[in-house]
């Protein structure tokens, strides 16, 4: 099965300032999707990104897909204390759906 | 929408007791999954199933876990005898068709 990698496994920023995550698969997609996970709880669905697409929004969210070199990148503007959390992206090429270890995010006050 | 629904939130148990971990998905949903997450091993894909059928189950770590799906509202996955190792947090997600997935809160499993 196809899982994505997440880079960098753990990420520290002021509040205000922009966070960059990135992610790297190995296998053609129909979509990638991500994901975030605040702690003690279920992931949450973030945004999803076609492979005919290069760039999405959603509110602060950016993600962008370059099918050629297998990799994504999820950007979040003007980060909150709230946005603090684990965030996973995952290749969805079939039925079946794994998840990396991900990018675990702290916004310092 | 109630969203995925999962039993108990948190379990304890002694090694050697059977568990068994519930949960409801989203109306309408015909896919649901089960995940097990660790600090060690992060969250691993243990076993799927489409409109009640199980599809992949290779994820399931050994002959100990077992996982049903007898109708389209209800999946139960046990585990019987429980070990220490076992302890995790199971989660149980559910979608449509190449939609994204939509997960319950955990079921925390303490095995001593």
């Amino acid at each position: 099965s196809q899982q994505g990698e997440e880079d960098p496994q753990a990420l520290s920023i002021q509040e205000g300032e922009n966070a960059t995550m990135n992610c790297s698969y190995k296998t053609s997609i129909n979509n990638l999707q991500w994901y975030r996970q605040n702690s003690g709880r279920g992931l949450v669905h973030l945004i999803l990104i076609r492979s005919n697409e290069r760039e999405k929004h959603s509110g602060r969210l950016r993600v962008t897909l370059d099918t050629s070199k297998k990799s994504s990148s999820l950007l979040i503007t003007a980060s909150r204390a709230a946005d603090t959390a684990s965030y996973f992206c995952t290749p969805f090429g079939n039925e079946k759906l794994t998840f990396g270890t991900g990018t675990r995010l702290t916004i310092i006050p | 929408d109630a969203g995925v629904i999962q039993s108990p939130r948190h379990e304890v148990t002694e090694m050697g007791q059977e568990v068994t971990l519930r949960c409801k998905p989203i109306s309408g949903h015909d896919y649901l999954f089960w995940y097990r997450q660790t600090m060690m091993r992060g969250l691993e894909l243990l076993i799927y199933f489409n409109n009640n059928v199980p599809i992949d189950d290779s994820g399931m770590p050994e002959d100990r876990f077992s996982a049903k799906m007898p109708n389209a509202s209800f999946s139960t996955l046990k585990i019987q005898p429980s070990e220490p190792r076992d302890s995790a947090v199971y989660f149980c997600a559910s979608s449509r068709q190449s939609s994204p997935l939509h997960f319950g809160n955990g079921t925390r499993l303490t095995v001593t």
